[in-house]
């Protein structure tokens, strides 16, 4: 597509739930990032995808977070049993790694566990 | 392990205005830099990089940084401010070798230009 595409932008859940996040990247990306962005805690670095594989997951706060990537595009972010401090804008960015260092970033989905 | 600072979470200028906003960094290997500019409700967008060529890097919309290896700093400056400026924009840091894949983020500085 012509740019990194998030659903939902919004999504309001309950404290306990378990919630899905979407990213489709740019056609042909090969590297897929996760960031969470948060007032407290500003724009933190979640988990890396090149192709299909995660060699750096090292940001994941806890294993209630998991994520995958399917034929090379697609991720979905998944919190398991949301807590309030999961509230944040959860970010994709996807990028070419063949070419020069630039990650182009969708424009998020805004979580609210209440 | 790499870090960012960037001094002021608030900046206010006036229209036409020199803008000036401050990032220094820590890096135990040669780094990657990077502006980003966030405008309400949206995602990031890339500015200007720096990648170890050129150390005076140009960007979209007039900006432009500097890379000062001495200083540890790559303030980012527009000579005139305009209107449409106004957002949050982000330094971030890299790795320049291997794990150049991680971008580590100031905690953002808010730009307000009052007309």
């Amino acid at each position: 597509g012509a740019g990194v595409s998030q659903s939902p932008s919004n999504k309001v859940t309950e404290k306990g739930k378990d919630v899905e996040l979407r990213c489709d990247p740019i056609s042909g990306h090969t590297a897929l990032y996760w960031y969470r962005q948060s007032l407290g805690q500003g724009l933190e670095f979640l988990i890396y995808f090149q192709g299909n594989s995660a060699p750096d997951k090292s940001g994941l706060p806890s294993d209630r977070f998991s994520a995958e990537r399917t034929g090379g595009s697609v991720s979905t972010l998944t919190i398991q049993r949301t807590q309030q401090e999961d509230s944040a804008v959860y970010l994709c960015a996807s990028e070419d790694r063949g070419v020069v260092t630039e990650a182009f970033f969708g424009q998020g989905t805004r979580l609210t566990v209440v | 392990a790499q870090s960012v600072t960037q001094l002021g979470s608030h900046v206010s200028v006036s229209e036409g205005a020199l803008v000036l906003l401050r990032c220094n960094y820590s890096s135990s290997v040669p780094p990657y830099l990077f502006w980003y500019v966030q405008y309400p409700n949206q995602g990031l967008q890339l500015l200007l990089k720096y990648t170890s060529a050129a150390t005076l890097v140009k960007g979209i919309n007039g900006f432009e940084a500097e890379f000062k290896k001495s200083e540890t700093s790559f303030h980012l400056t527009k000579p005139s401010a305009h209107m449409r400026d106004a957002a949050e924009y982000f330094c971030a840091v890299s790795d320049g070798g291997g794990s150049n894949y991680k971008l580590t983020f100031g905690k953002g500085t808010l730009l307000t230009v009052n007309p």
